[in-house]
């Protein structure tokens, strides 16, 4: 069973445009929603992570939007680079105690110049 | 440098062959964990240890051992591999017992079961 839904499969963008890589839930005691970065060779890498009393958490070009009711979140790249190009997993996992993370299907983003 | 190390990191064996992939954390971690990778499917854990010998299954966990005798090493086991685990591995470990913003992920192994 996919707890953690995560579209698109792949993604293209242009230098400069903005990335999108949306994500939902459906266990309501997910309470820490982070996103990975991995490229190819090495491991995933923690970049953003948010927790839901807040709707949006901003880090440099790097933006999650966070959506309670619909419970959905998403990872918003502005201003993308080449740099950029990786594979990015949404995941969500449950605060206290032992926390086991769900992680998403992955999303691979390719930058074009 | 703090870092978490898995070793081989290219094996290719044939079914049935009992095969270990070691990892090591030099961060003096209590919470580490394995996950597979596998196209389509993102990364799904196998086990996972919060201190030395205290283990747990993860999701998937069939065909799959692991020990933590020492702190820092949490090897993973395949007794007789089968070609369904064909996969990409990695081992994660964390300070704080489960809080993901602190884990740290290894380089990965990729294994071939022929």
């Amino acid at each position: 069973q996919q707890q953690v839904k995560q579209s698109p499969q792949s993604l293209i963008v242009q230098k400069g445009g903005i990335s999108i890589i949306n994500c939902a839930y459906e266990n309501t005691a997910f309470d820490y929603f982070p996103w990975y970065q991995q490229f190819p060779g090495k491991g995933p890498a923690l970049l953003i992570a948010i927790r839901p009393d807040v709707s949006e958490k901003k880090e440099g070009r790097f933006t999650i939007s966070f959506n309670k009711s619909a419970k959905q979140f998403s990872l918003h790249i502005m201003d993308s680079q080449p740099g950029d190009s990786a594979t990015y997993f949404c995941a969500a996992t449950v605060s206290g105690g032992y926390q086991k993370v769900t992680f998403g299907t992955g999303t691979k983003l390719q930058v074009i110049p | 440098e703090a870092q978490v190390t898995q070793n081989p990191r290219y094996l290719i064996t044939v079914t049935g062959k009992k095969l270990t992939v070691t990892c090591s954390q030099n961060m003096n971690h209590e919470y580490m964990s394995w996950y597979r990778q596998d196209p389509g499917l993102g990364l799904r854990q196998i086990y996972y240890s919060m201190n030395v010998e205290v283990t747990d299954k993860g999701d998937v966990p069939e065909g799959y051992k692991v020990s933590r005798k020492e702190k820092r090493n949490f090897p993973l086991i395949l007794e007789s591999p089968s070609p369904n685990q064909t996969s990409l591995y990695f081992c994660a470990s964390s300070s704080i017992p489960g809080r993901t913003d602190t884990q740290y992920f290894g380089p990965g192994t990729r294994l071939t079961v022929l």
